[in-house]
């Protein structure tokens, strides 16, 4: 069972906006940077942002994250088909010295 | 290109062993810790073990604790995993993953772990 949790799925039309979060305690969102992950069924995750909000090359501006005390939070705008996918965060958390993942978002678009 | 492929994956009866191993490619592999994160058939991801960039720093997530051993070759770009006493739970495609957690990670394509009777 995983320290950090999310809503297990969202859905929205093409277009529309999602907040997707992840929630966990002082010994691992509270304290340490978060990423965010997107994973299609059968493919390795990917990166879409690290350290809170930053996105790595290649991922655009209508993905957006942000950290609030013991909790995160990935955005997407301007929702598209493609951005079907299960979607994890992920940080270390210093009491059980381990990464951990949060329990993932199913994102469905309408 | 950066590459890491895995490789010593299938199927193993419980209480069996296994090693896995991912050589990597395209990149400095002595600059990076290195992890194996796993996920079972419909289920989610789950980190399993890193090792400094060294192999000094070793960690574990509880459930693999006293069973599996993770170590690395920087000579030889290549990481490991025993697997020792396997149980069912421990069924999953076993990823290789460089630098976790930072804004540069490479990850593999995965290798499928059973474990049955």
């Amino acid at each position: 069972q995983s320290v950090l949790t999310q809503p297990p799925s969202v859905s929205a039309a093409p277009g529309q906006k999602v907040s997707l979060s992840c929630s966990g305690s002082s010994s691992n969102i509270g304290n340490n940077p978060v990423s965010w992950y997107q994973q299609v069924p059968g493919t390795a995750p990917k990166l879409l942002i690290f350290e809170n909000s930053k996105r790595p090359s290649g991922i655009p501006d209508r993905l957006s994250g942000s950290k609030s005390g013991t909790s995160a939070t990935l955005g997407i705008t301007g929702l598209q088909t493609g951005d079907e996918a299960d979607y994890y965060c992920g940080t270390w958390d210093s009491s059980l010295n381990a990464y951990v993942f949060g329990t993932g978002t199913k994102v469905t678009v309408l | 290109e950066v590459q890491l492929v895995e490789s010593g994956g299938g199927l193993v009866q419980p209480g069996g062993s296994l090693r896995l191993s991912c050589a990597a490619s395209g990149f400095t592999f002595s600059k990076y810790w290195m992890s194996w994160v796993r996920q079972a058939p419909g289920k989610g991801l789950e980190w399993v073990a890193n090792t400094k960039e060294d192999g000094s720093d070793k960690y574990y997530v509880d459930s693999v604790k006293g069973r599996f051993t993770i170590s690395r070759d920087n000579a030889k770009n290549s990481l490991h995993l025993q697997m020792n006493s396997l149980r069912a739970e421990d069924t999953a495609v076993y990823y290789c993953v460089a630098g976790v957690g930072s804004g540069d990670p490479h990850w593999g394509q995965g290798t499928l772990v059973t474990v049955s009777s």
